[in-house]
């Protein structure tokens, strides 16, 4: 069935460095790539999308890129704060639903 | 504009009883999902609604049911419920397929 792997599971960086979020999504169909961030006791909530027909997307801090050749989408946060800790969920359209991968969970230290 | 709203927001059953969720969409939306998140399995597909018919449904058993209704609000009903079940269960909604889907807090169903 449809699969989305996200890489690495957990992530510690300094205040100020850049974290990487790495999915790989197998529906060669999906065209549509959400990110959610999702903080203790809430709902994900959507921070960033992207479309198969865009290779890269840029929102301030946030950017993702996407390589539908390879399947693979990745999230990119620069300049990381405290306040960017949390767990954060990629996904990926197929047939009506989305598929999500099992979260990677962001530390910033101070 | 509101956002997503599910009641209620905690809730404890004992094993073989039933529970309903309920969910609130944004105003406007049709689109419905329903989602379980639980630590080892991540969040899971459990079935989305659109005008008050499934579309789509996840690989859950039968003892998961939903339904929509003509103002887009959605139930989703666990029957026999087993100890397994206890998790957070969320809801999404969006306007339209495969555009941005918003979730609510979820509801934190503890079964003993």
């Amino acid at each position: 069935g449809e699969n989305v792997e996200q890489h690495p599971s957990t992530l510690s960086v300094q205040e100020g460095d850049s974290a990487v979020i790495k999915c790989t999504y197998s529906d060669s169909a999906s065209n549509y790539f959400p990110w959610y961030k999702q903080e203790l006791g809430k709902g994900p909530q959507l921070i960033i999308d992207i479309r198969s027909n865009v290779g890269e997307k840029k929102d301030q801090r946030i950017a993702v890129t996407l390589n539908k050749t390879a399947k693979h989408f990745s999230l990119h946060i620069t300049e990381t704060q405290p306040e960017d800790s949390a767990v954060y969920f990629c996904a990926a359209s197929s047939a009506d639903k989305l598929i999500f991968g099992t979260g990677t969970r962001l530390q910033v230290f101070p | 504009k509101a956002g997503v709203t599910q009641t209620p927001r905690y809730l404890i059953k004992t094993r073989g009883q039933q529970v309903t969720l309920s969910c609130s969409p944004i105003s406007g939306h049709r689109s419905v999902s329903w989602y379980q998140q639980t630590p080892g399995q991540g969040l899971q597909f459990l079935f989305e609604y659109f005008s008050e018919t499934q579309r789509n449904k996840g690989n859950f058993p039968g003892r998961f049911s939903g339904r929509q209704f003509s103002n887009s609000r959605s139930e989703m009903n666990v029957s026999t419920l087993e100890l397994g079940d206890s998790a957070l269960y969320l809801c999404a909604s969006s306007g339209h397929l495969n555009t941005e889907a918003f979730f609510g807090q979820g509801t934190r169903l503890t079964v003993v």
